[in-house]
């Protein structure tokens, strides 16, 4: 079975500008999540997707945003970029089976650099 | 608010010197807490799943155990091959239908042939 995939692995952009990322869940997941990780704050939280609706978000402003579409793939944006927006973007697939615990599996992430 | 402390930040092992991970967490709540290994450049990779206090599990070298405020990851006889950054994670009941995970800044451990 095919893990969770993320395109671009790299990306390099100037202050700014904006930016998206995609995810492809692994099959048969529903809901993705997106994390930030930095080498200070390390993993945080962004937002969840599931059918296609935002069903949780974590403290980030609204430059960041995203969607998800019926075939479950995400994307993710970033608008106005800043420096601290430097990171590795990672996101995770899972059934989100209702009433039960829900295992997370992670893409290999995306490498942003703001210049 | 979901908190997670790992400890320590780092560790250096011999290879075949065993040794324990700290997890300690306050949640609203316990969903599950989980366990992952993260190597330099790569998305982190599921471990284990924990539910209730008392449960253990275990994979080759690592057992994992949960208390109702901590978990252990328990290593035996590390390899060089066991290197990586270990995260631990809860998933509370932290809001109607929330499923997020609050992750601790992780445990980069190093095995010393």
């Amino acid at each position: 079975k095919a893990g969770v995939t993320q395109t671009p692995r790299y990306l390099i952009k100037t202050r700014g500008q904006q930016v998206t990322l995609s995810c492809s869940p692994i099959s048969g997941h529903r809901s993705v999540s997106w994390y930030q990780q930095t080498p200070g704050q390390g993993l945080q939280f962004l937002f969840e997707y599931f059918s296609e609706t935002q069903r949780n978000k974590g403290n980030f402003p609204g430059r960041f945003s995203g969607r998800q579409f019926s075939n479950s793939r995400s994307e993710m944006n970033v608008s106005t970029l800043e420096l601290g927006d430097s990171a590795l973007y990672l996101c995770a697939s899972s059934t989100r089976t209702s009433g039960s615990t829900d295992t997370q599996y992670f893409g290999p992430g995306t490498r942003l650099t703001v210049l | 608010e979901d908190q997670v402390t790992q400890s320590p930040e780092a560790l250096r092992l011999q290879e075949g010197e065993s040794s324990s991970l700290n997890c300690s967490y306050t949640v609203s709540g316990l969903r599950g807490l989980f366990w992952y290994r993260q190597d330099p450049g790569k998305g982190p990779e599921f471990l284990f799943t924990l539910y209730s206090a008392g449960e253990e599990k275990e994979k080759e070298r690592l057992k994992a155990t949960l208390t109702k405020k901590e978990s252990f990851l328990h290593i035996t006889a590390p390899k060089p091959e066991d290197s990586a950054t270990y995260l631990c994670a809860v998933q509370g009941y932290s809001g109607a239908g929330s499923y997020q995970l609050t992750f601790g800044k992780g445990t980069k451990l190093s095995v010393i042939p």
